[in-house]
This record gives structure tokens, sequence and C-alpha cells, in this order.
């Protein structure tokens, strides 16, 4: 079956450090790639797609994802974590491999915690 | 981007009530979901959302427990049917604003507790 894996279910940085989130899809055929932010209490908010064209993206506030065809991955990245940054993050996948009327599917989320 | 809203923001329910979540989109949008999302977990879809049709489930999912309406293009809602603590979820709504952009928004969510 085709799956999402986000590798970390928690990640830990301090203020001012690299994010690395990380996301592996299992597709033959390369898929729509979204990120999606949640925080507290709140519904989910798209942070950056990759459809076709350049494979780094960069989306809002600060994030970019470069999807890798050979890795079969789409690791989200921020060069300097805030501790506005603290939330559950999820990738998730769409499109041609996947698609049944546009439905995503999501990975298991992974949450970030940005330590002063 | 699109304006969704949900109603109720949150519930608590007993055992063996229904409740309906109603979903409103600011704009016309031709494909709706709905999706669960357990304590502590990732978002799985329940079903997409046809207007004028039957909507579509996902394995797992049926229709008598979750019966799903969508009388127009900006409003659709999810009925959580005879209800079991294991309902308690968070529960959103998502559209595809421009279809084949693969792109959906989603509402602020339902946060249904049930006794």
């Amino acid at each position: 079956a085709q799956s999402v894996t986000q590798l970390g279910s928690h990640v830990s940085v301090s203020e001012g450090a690299l994010v690395l989130l990380r996301c592996n899809y299992s597709s033959s055929v390369p898929p729509y790639l979204f990120w999606y932010v949640q925080y507290p209490n709140q519904g989910l908010q798209l942070l950056l797609k990759y459809t076709t064209g350049a494979t780094l993206v960069k989306g809002i506030n600060g994030f970019e994802a470069e999807f890798k065809k050979s890795e079969t991955s789409f690791h989200l990245t921020k060069p300097s974590a805030h501790m506005s940054d603290a939330a559950e993050y999820f990738c998730a996948v769409s499109g041609p491999g996947y698609n049944q009327g546009g439905k995503l599917i999501f990975g298991q989320g992974t949450e970030l915690s940005v330590k002063p | 981007s699109a304006v969704i809203s949900q109603k109720p923001s949150r519930d608590i329910c007993q055992r063996g009530t229904s409740l309906t979540i109603q979903c409103q989109v600011d704009s016309q949008v031709t494909m709706m979901f709905w999706y669960r999302q357990q304590p502590g977990q990732s978002l799985t879809l329940i079903a997409t959302a046809n207007q004028g049709s039957e909507a579509t489930y996902e394995s797992g999912f049926v229709i008598d427990k979750f019966p799903i309406s969508r009388p127009n293009l900006t409003f659709s809602t999810l009925t959580v049917s005879n209800m079991s603590p294991e309902d308690s979820s968070i529960y959103l709504c998502s559209v595809e604003r421009d279809r084949g952009s693969n792109e959906q928004f989603f509402g602020p969510g339902t946060r249904l507790t049930v006794l």
C-alpha cells in the first residue's frame, strides 16, 4: 500500500537552530507533496506544496522543502527556528499515484518543540 | 485560499446519541472532504462529499455511521451516529477550491468528546 512516513514523532530544537523534519513517500509515480502545520487547538494550514517544476519549494514562515525523486523524500527545513514554530507538522501526498478525486494521505505527524 | 467555518467547534456528547457537524465555505467549491483526527494521531479521510449524489466513503467508514449531506457547493454536514467513546476525535472538513489543484484548505475542526 502507498504510504507517507515521517521520521521522528517528536523533534526538539533550540531557538535559532536549523529545523529539519523528514518525510518519505512510497509511490511508483511522483505524487503531489504537501506540508501542513497544525497549531494547538487549530485546524491545518498549508505551509507549502510541490506539484511540478522546481524541486525546491519555498513556503510561508521561512520554511522550504526539496523534492528528491531518487530518495522519494520531501524534507521540510527552516534555517533558524523561532518559538512560534512550535506545532505539529504533517506531510501529505496526493496526485497521480494516489489520486482518487484529490484526496490526501497524511503522514503520522511530527511535533516540533522549540527551546529558548 | 478559502474561508471555512465549522459548527460546533466542540461538543461533549453521551454514548448512543448522534451529532451533526456543519461545514460552511465562503465560496463555491467542487470538492469537499471530511477527515477524522483521533487523539494524538494523524488525519484519516472519512469520505468525499459529492454535491448532488451520495458521498464516497473510504475503507473502514460506512454511511450508516457517518451520513454526509452536500446540498450545494458551499455547505456540507457530517453526522456521527450512535456514538461511542471511540468516536472521540477532531473532525475536520476540507475543500479543494480548484478541481485538479490537489490543494486543500481545512476548517478549524470540531472537537468531539463522547462520554
